[in-house]
């Protein structure tokens, strides 16, 4: 079964800091990775997503997140927060090509609260 | 695309009612997952549906939670009775199965339903 790991629980930055949060996930075979944000009060929203190819993905409203393999590591990451960037943050993994007919599961870490002070 | 619609977005009722939760998928898609997400176990996967058939109801608490998804539009979760421990936000989400090696499973969220068990 797989596992994530989001080590940081909540962080706090200034407007115009850079961020990166840190997954980890533990799967011995081929893994899609998402990050999900969820705005206060709201419901969870795709952020970017890896399958294949270029492991620096872009999402949008300029974050970004790198797929290390030998690190089982999927950190996202933006250059400059703003205020409205305050939301919680899921990273999460399926597996990839697996036989059976079922669907695969997404495994959500524990998401990482971000406050970024104006 | 009207993205997953829930219903009802709040729901309020007393500790032994019987509480049924909404969820229409996105249009074309053939896999949907229940989900709860509370502050203190974060998000959950209670059960999820391929092609309409249950596929893993492990993560339903107990016996009092039963899923069904009698077409492909729809899917109900109920809680029979329901306990002030089941308060929660109630996420639907759903996902295009594809197979072979290049297949994704992104999962949609739908707005959720806000439960309150007085």
């Amino acid at each position: 079964a797989q596992s994530v790991s989001q080590h940081n629980h909540h962080v706090i930055l200034s407007e115009a800091a850079s961020l990166e949060l840190g997954c980890n996930y533990s799967y011995g075979g081929t893994v899609n990775l998402f990050w999900y944000v969820q705005y206060p009060g709201q419901h969870l929203q795709l952020l970017l997503k890896y399958f294949s190819g270029d492991p620096l993905v872009k999402g949008i409203k300029g974050f970004e997140a790198e797929f290390i393999k030998s690190k089982f590591s999927f950190n996202l990451r933006k250059p400059s927060v703003q205020w409205s960037d305050t939301a919680e943050y899921f990273c999460a993994v399926n597996a990839k090509g697996r036989s059976s007919g079922s669907a695969r599961q997404l495994t959500f870490g524990s998401g990482t609260q971000l406050t970024v002070l104006p | 695309d009207a993205g997953v619609i829930q219903s009802p977005r709040h729901e309020v009722t007393e500790m032994g009612q019987e509480v049924t939760l909404r969820c229409k998928p996105i249009s074309g898609h053939n896999s949907l997952f229940w989900y709860r997400q509370t502050m203190m176990r974060g998000l959950e996967l209670l059960i999820y549906f391929n092609n309409n058939v249950p596929i893993d109801d492990s993560g339903m608490p107990e016996d009092r939670f039963s899923a069904k998804m009698p077409n492909a539009s729809f899917s109900t979760l109920k809680i029979q009775p329901s306990e002030p421990r089941d308060s929660a936000v109630y996420f639907c989400a759903s996902s295009q199965r594809t197979s072979g090696a290049q297949s994704t499973d992104t999962q949609y969220f739908g707005p959720g339903t806000r439960l309150t068990v007085l």
